[in-house]
C-alpha cells in the first residue's frame, strides 16, 4: 500500500495563478482532510470530507476550494493564488468513526511558494 | 475554542539525555490527546495517544499521561537517541459525531547531538 500520496511535491506560482493539489489514498478511508503548515503555527485545517461527494469548511477555508468526486481522491484548489498562501500543504485520511480517537494518516506534503 | 500550547523550541539535547516536552490544552468536554512526530522531509505520523483521563500512551520509549486536573499531556523519554531528532506536535481531537477534527500545537523542534 502506498498510503497517502500527494502531487506535486513542490510548486512555485505567481500571484493570481491557479492550481490544484491532488491527494490520493488507498486505504479505503471515508474521511479526508487538507491542512496547511506555517512556521510557529502548527497545522491548521482548511477543508475536510466525510465521504464521496461531501466537503466541509475547516478553520482556514478562505481562498481554497475542494472536491471529493471519488472516495480515494481529495482535491484542493487555489483559484487565484496570493503570497499569504505560501505554505506546506498536508493531506490526511482516517477511517470512519463516530469517535475521535482514530489515527489520521498523513501524506508527505506539498511545498507551495507564491511570488 | 479548543487550543493546544506546547513549550517553545527548539530543544537541543545530548544523546541519552532525559526529554520532556510540555503540552497543555484548553477544551470543552473530554477530548482525545495525541502526539504526532514529523521527521525531516516527511509527513506527520502518530507517536502515541490517550483517550481519557489518567490514560498513559506509550510508543518507542516515549510516554505521555492524560492529566485532566492540570489539562496537560507532557511527552517524556528517558534516554533520547540521535534518530529522535524531529518536530513533535501535540494535538487534541474533539469528541462527537462526524469527522475527527484535530487541533495542533505549534510544534517543538528537537535536535539530539551525538
Amino acid at each position: 500500500n502506498a498510503g497517502v500520496t500527494q502531487t506535486p511535491k513542490f510548486r512555485v506560482l505567481k500571484t493570481g495563478q491557479s492550481m490544484t493539489l491532488l491527494c490520493a489514498q488507498d486505504m479505503n478511508h471515508e474521511y479526508m482532510y487538507w491542512y496547511r503548515q506555517d512556521p510557529g503555527m502548527g497545522l491548521r485545517l482548511i477543508h475536510y470530507s466525510v465521504g464521496e461527494g461531501t466537503t466541509a469548511k475547516g478553520e482556514v477555508p478562505d481562498g481554497y476550494n475542494v472536491s471529493r468526486l471519488k472516495k480515494q481522491n481529495f482535491l484542493l484548489g487555489l483559484e487565484s493564488a496570493a503570497p499569504s498562501q505560501t505554505s506546506v500543504y498536508f493531506c490526511a485520511s482516517s477511517p470512519p468513526s463516530g469517535g475521535t480517537s482514530y489515527e489520521q494518516y498523513f501524506g508527505p506534503g506539498t511545498r507551495l511558494t507564491v511570488t | 475554542g479548543n487550543s493546544v500550547t506546547q513549550m517553545e523550541g527548539p530543544v537541543t539535547l545530548s544523546e541519552e539525555a532525559f526529554l520532556t516536552i510540555n503540552c497543555t490544552y484548553t477544551a470543552t468536554g473530554y477530548p482525545s490527546l495525541f502526539w504526532y512526530v514529523q521527521y525531516p522531509g516527511e509527513g506527520l505520523q502518530l507517536l502515541l495517544k490517550a483517550t481519557k483521563a489518567d490514560d498513559k500512551g506509550s510508543n518507542k520509549g516515549f510516554e505521555a499521561t492524560y492529566r485532566k486536573e492540570t489539562t496537560s499531556f507532557h511527552l517524556e523519554k528517558g534516554s533520547v537517541q540521535v534518530s529522535d531528532s524531529a518536530v513533535y506536535f501535540c494535538a487534541l481531537s474533539d469528541r462527537g459525531r462526524g469527522a475527527q477534527k484535530l487541533v495542533f500545537g505549534q510544534g517543538t523542534r528537537l535536535t539530539i547531538n551525538p
